[in-house]
């Protein structure tokens, strides 16, 4: 199973609205709402910011959010603030009890 | 609250076996969650090597599944991580995280780099 495609990087200025695409097959992204995305920043373990697509675990801004349409799952990110400056990857269950198959990762950079 | 604290040595030779511990604290393995390894080659993304649950069987990458072992240890309340025969594309940052609640990998270790190198 090949990792899921991300765009290597996107940017916005502070109070834009930025979207990363992450698409997959219909094997994985396609298959299951089970569609996460996890905040990186330099140095430090990924963050869960969005599970089963579209939800947001406690604590994590509102202006995270998560949608899929078919084979692609999308991260919006709105009110761009300074912090979210990041890389973020996504992943999909794949089935057969394969937990995680990851995107290639955005780098996301505040202008 | 759930803590996750990962250590091992930082090099191990071109085919040797690195070991990696997962220390828990917070909360009792036992208890729920499956426990796992994710790593994260230098500058490359990220890469599910296997989990396991409580009295249960391990799951693993298929890409990784002839070479990876991953265990528990109740009394310890530790979670372990062997790779066999290892060569410099083992060479990473490994992370112990659990996949829980939340169908995802929501808590995660600090991580520890292992340097694959004679």
């Amino acid at each position: 199973q090949s990792a899921l495609t991300q765009p290597p990087s996107a940017s916005g200025s502070p109070g834009q609205s930025v979207t990363i695409s992450c698409t997959g097959t219909s094997s994985d992204v396609g298959a299951y709402n089970f569609v996460s995305w996890y905040q990186q920043h330099p140095g430090r373990a990924p963050k869960l910011i969005i599970y089963d697509v579209t939800k947001r675990p406690s604590g994590v801004p509102t202006r995270f959010s998560g949608s899929k349409s078919g084979n692609t799952a999308s991260l919006t990110v709105s009110g761009l603030q300074a912090e979210d400056e990041a890389d973020y990857y996504c992943s999909s269950y794949a089935g057969n009890n394969h937990f995680g198959i990851f995107g290639t990762g955005t780098k996301v950079t505040v202008l | 609250q759930m803590q996750l604290q990962e250590s091992g040595p930082g090099r191990v030779k071109p085919s040797e076996t690195l070991s990696l511990i997962c220390d828990v604290s917070g909360y009792s393995i036992s208890s729920g969650y499956y426990w796992g390894w994710i790593r994260q080659s230098p500058g490359k993304g990220l890469e599910w090597m296997g989990s396991i649950y409580h009295r249960g069987i391990p799951y693993y990458n298929p890409s990784l599944m002839s070479r990876v072992t991953i265990s528990e240890d109740t009394s310890k309340n530790q979670i372990s991580l062997k790779l066999s025969s290892v060569t410099a594309a083992d060479t990473a940052v490994y992370y112990c995280a659990t996949y829980g609640d939340y169908d995802a990998f929501d808590n995660w270790g600090q991580g520890t780099m292992v340097t694959v190198s004679s």
